[in-house]
């Protein structure tokens, strides 16, 4: 079945740990993204990438990394110079293709700093 | 400005109603156009996407306004299962960036 995954569902961390996210998916889409939700609150974007080797900060960056060495893959990590990492992340893909390209999304990661 | 803003409810409605949710959004060069899903503490899912001429699957009834630049979903003889929050989605097909409206939440009552 094709889709997109992340692991793990929840996460644990302590305060000043680094911790990567995994995303990935099987759709042969070339853009990938992050997003942050808070309580309440709509979806933030973190990073994207429209192709591998290449991502674009999004409105909240500050804290976060990214890579795309794969097509395959688009792994977040939440670093420690975050300073309110607790929140639900999550990952989509879509067709670069022109047309209704529609966002598709993995099951999210509840990341808990303790 | 926001680039797409919502109606955040709650809507509460008795099973049987119709209701109907409205989203606008500020860039007249946006080119596609969503209503996503979202159940408490999943992920979103895509409900449908809105054409130009408008668009029915079943219950639920999009249409698009570029004019006025809106967009709205009806939901008709609504369904307990429906409780949920309604995300309006706007992609501009520069970048592939999409933007998100804060959700609007719809809980159906017996």
């Amino acid at each position: 079945d094709g889709g997109i995954t992340q692991s793990p569902k929840y996460l644990f961390r302590k305060e000043g740990q680094n911790v990567t996210l995994s995303c990935e998916q099987n759709l042969n889409h070339d853009a990938m993204y992050w997003y942050r939700q808070d309580p309440g609150q709509g979806l933030r974007l973190i990073y994207y990438s429209q192709i591998v080797n290449d991502f674009q900060k999004g409105d909240i960056a500050e804290g976060y990394s990214v890579s795309r060495e794969k097509k395959e893959s688009f792994p977040l990590t939440v670093t420690s110079a975050q300073k309110n990492p607790t929140a639900f992340y999550l990952c989509a893909s879509s067709s670069a293709a022109g047309g209704l390209n529609e966002q598709f999304f993995g099951p999210g990661t509840r990341l808990t700093v303790l | 400005r926001k680039e797409v803003e919502q109606d955040p409810g709650p809507f509460n409605v008795p099973e049987g109603a119709t209701v109907a949710f409205n989203c606008t959004y500020s860039n007249s060069a946006s080119q596609s156009f969503f209503w996503y899903r979202q159940d408490c503490r999943k992920e979103p899912k895509l409900l449908m996407s809105v054409y130009s001429s408008g668009n029915e699957d079943g219950r639920f009834t999009a249409q698009l306004n570029r004019a006025s630049q809106y967009i709205s979903l009806l939901i008709r003889d609504s369904k307990l299962s429906d409780s949920a929050t309604y995300l309006c989605v706007v992609n501009m097909l520069t970048g592939n960036q999409f933007y998100f409206g804060t959700g609007t939440s719809l809980t159906v009552i017996p």
